[in-house]
């Protein structure tokens, strides 16, 4: 079936150091991908998303490049800030269906 | 505009009661969604509703699971009677319905945490 493996958490880092956060997915044909960033307190929001292969996702200094020859989606980020630090998921979607299949997330922690 | 608000933000319940979950989604959206994450696991999908019709009831864990849409508009989830292992976060999302759109963005509610004890 359809799934998402992401990387146990928690991560931690200092600010200004360089993020990586792993997600491979599993699915049959073409699934849309998608990182969602979830702060202390809040709802998840949509941080970046990719609908096809060797897309770049991009926003808030956030990368992640949909590579179907290794079935990944990994989150990057060049410098980190305290700010970052929060719970991120990784999702795919199949164009056949409107539900999101999540990763397990993780949880990025910036020490100032 | 108002995004997507859950009620309770938290409940703590003891086993064998029942507890009712709501979820009003942004206004006009005609897509509703349920999720909930369990023990820190992977956010998963319970159903998703097209106006007050369910779409797709696929993720429901069992018969003690009702959601109901009446009138198109907000949504409640009750859970009767709960389980220990019901606890969790519930998450609700709403989009809208983009016709032929292959890319139709879920905006997420804060969640209910649910302590089932």
């Amino acid at each position: 079936g359809n799934s998402v493996t992401q990387m146990e958490g928690p991560v931690t880092l200092s600010e200004e150091a360089f993020l990586t956060i792993n997600c491979t997915y599993t699915a049959t044909g073409y699934p849309s991908l998608f990182w969602y960033v979830q702060y202390p307190g809040e709802g998840l929001q949509l941080l970046l998303k990719a609908t096809k292969a060797d897309d770049k996702g991009s926003n808030k200094g956030f990368e992640a490049t949909y590579r179907k020859e290794t079935t990944s989606f990994h989150l990057e980020k060049g410098s980190v800030q305290v700010s970052d630090s929060a719970v991120y998921f990784c999702a795919l979607k199949k164009d056949s269906s409107y539900k999101l299949i999540f990763g397990s997330g993780t949880r990025l922690l910036v020490r100032p | 505009e108002a995004g997507v608000t859950q009620f309770p933000s938290h409940s703590v319940i003891e086993k064998g009661q029942t507890v009712t979950l709501r979820c009003d989604p942004i206004s006009g959206h005609d897509n509703l969604y349920w999720y909930r994450r369990v023990m820190g696991k992977e956010i998963k999908f319970l159903l998703h509703f097209v106006k007050e019709s369910k779409q797709d009831e696929s993720g429901m864990p069992n018969n003690r699971f009702l959601a109901e849409r009446t009138g198109g508009t907000y949504s409640t989830l009750k859970v009767q009677p709960a389980e220990l292992e019901d606890s969790g976060v519930y998450f609700c999302a709403s989009s809208q319905d983009i016709a032929g759109g292959r890319y139709n963005e879920q905006f997420f509610g804060p969640g209910t945490r649910l302590t089932v004890l």
